[in-house]
């Protein structure tokens, strides 16, 4: 069964550093979410991305936030300077189309931990 | 949107019915119910989906009323695998994705 990939599964950085969390979404999907989940907290959804633009971001996704498909295969969130709030679980989604009955897969999720 | 309401904990014995109640009162015409899953830290786990009608999967049934203003998730025979916090989520679209917006959800919690 096709499933969203994510990569790494656990990343510690210190404040004020980038990071890159990347996912693999199923192959024939055609749009791609970035959620979080803050410990003990609810899945928040922070940014969308179809045809190679964001269609719609969440008051989180500021401007330390960015998105990039890079290549065919490939969806990125990057933070450009950390902070200790942004340490959470980043859940990648894709889905292939944009009609309710259209299921979104969730991937495993990046645990990211800021110093 | 529309939102949902749903009890923060529920208890089910093992092999037992899990009944998960949802209501959504300001559910618009063309708005599916979503339920997922999310068991410990992992990625939310679709379940079922449904407009109208109920509807049957491998893993649960799903009970709308006629006024589509609330459902329930069945889980017909639960295991111990199934202590999960469970969502039920009114589906957000527009024009180039959509959104999940996820409340608190269930816990459930199936005990031996």
């Amino acid at each position: 069964e096709p499933e969203v990939t994510q990569t790494p599964s656990h990343q510690v950085t210190q404040m004020g550093q980038e990071v890159i969390l990347r996912c693999v979404p199923i192959s024939n999907h055609l749009y791609f979410y970035w959620y979080r989940q803050i410990l003990g907290q609810k899945v928040e959804f922070l940014v969308s991305f179809y045809n190679n633009e964001i269609s719609e971001k969440s008051e989180i996704f500021d401007d330390q936030f960015s998105v990039e498909r890079p290549d065919g295969s490939n969806f990125t969130l990057k933070i450009r300077s950390t902070k200790l709030e942004d340490s959470a679980m980043y859940f990648c989604a894709s889905s292939s189309g944009t009609r309710s009955y259209n299921e979104q897969f969730f991937g495993p999720g990046t645990r990211l931990t800021v110093l | 949107d529309a939102k949902t309401t749903q009890p923060p904990s529920m208890d089910c014995a093992e092999g037992r019915a899990a009944n998960l109640p949802c209501n959504h009162s300001t559910i618009s015409g063309n708005e599916y119910v979503y339920w997922y899953r999310q068991i410990h830290s992992q990625g939310p786990q679709y379940i079922i989906h449904g407009l109208k009608n109920n509807e049957t999967n491998e893993m649960a049934s799903l009970i709308i009323t006629e006024d589509r203003k609330s459902s329930t998730l069945i889980l017909p025979h639960a295991t111990l695998r199934d202590t999960a916090v469970y969502y039920c989520i009114v589906r957000v679209a527009y024009g180039g994705g959509f959104k999940t917006i996820f409340g608190a959800g269930t816990r459930l919690f199936v005990k031996a």
